[in-house]
């Protein structure tokens, strides 16, 4: 079965360069979310969106933004990178009325030198 | 969300049943629970949900005690593939995820 696809896999970047991490829903899921997983730490929601429009929103930076495409595919960029920023960027949708089950991406390890 | 409280750590015996308790005393009556685990570095992944009823599905059973102050999440047959970190959510938005501090399950054979 198709899952859920995250590009790239692993990123370096150093301290204040931009990263644009991106992210291809199952097909037919409409519905986008991003998390962000430190090292140790619980994944912790950034933002979500539903039909390209934002449906929530949680701890993002104002450094970070995001959106989803005509094709339901999503963009996470971030600008002024910080070492804080090292973590795994996990990726998840989620079909079309059924968002209380959300499937991942393998993630995107970004790590800031 | 209500808040959860999980065990910090549990090991179970290989083929062995794995019972992972959960306690949300605060859990309001629009609230659901769920369950999600994440094995090393991978992405969280769906187990179940329920919201009174006990539910089953091909992963895990969900038992929810009557006054839905809390569950636990059962693994008939553990397996050592079923080493993860296991995380129960008790959500009413059907947006974020809000992940606290899970179960380490250790199976051992």
């Amino acid at each position: 079965a198709a899952g859920v696809i995250q590009s790239p896999r692993h990123l370096i970047k150093e301290k204040r360069e931009t990263a644009t991490l991106k992210c291809y829903p199952i097909p037919r899921h409409d519905t986008v979310y991003w998390y962000q997983q430190g090292p140790g730490q619980d994944p912790q929601f950034l933002i979500s969106f539903y039909e390209k429009m934002q449906s929530d929103k949680g701890s993002i930076p104002d450094r970070f933004s995001a959106q989803q495409f005509s094709d339901y595919h999503s963009e996470l960029n971030m600008s002024s990178l910080e070492l804080g920023d090292s973590a795994l960027y996990f990726c998840a949708s989620s079909l079309p009325g059924q968002q209380e089950t959300q499937y991942f991406g393998p993630g995107t390890r970004l790590l800031v030198l | 969300d209500a808040k959860t409280t999980q065990p910090t750590s549990m090991d179970c015996a290989e083929g062995r049943a794995a019972n992972l308790p959960c306690n949300h005393s605060t859990i309001s009556g629009n609230e659901y629970v769920y369950w999600y685990r994440q094995i090393h570095s991978q992405g969280p992944q769906y187990i179940i949900h329920g919201l009174k009823n006990n539910e089953t599905n091909e992963m895990a059973s969900l038992i929810i005690t009557e006054d839905r102050k809390s569950s636990t999440l059962i693994l008939p047959h553990a397996t050592l593939r079923d080493t993860a970190v296991y995380y129960c959510i008790v959500r009413v938005t059907l947006n974020k995820l809000v992940f606290g501090a899970g179960t380490i399950l250790r199976v051992k054979s």
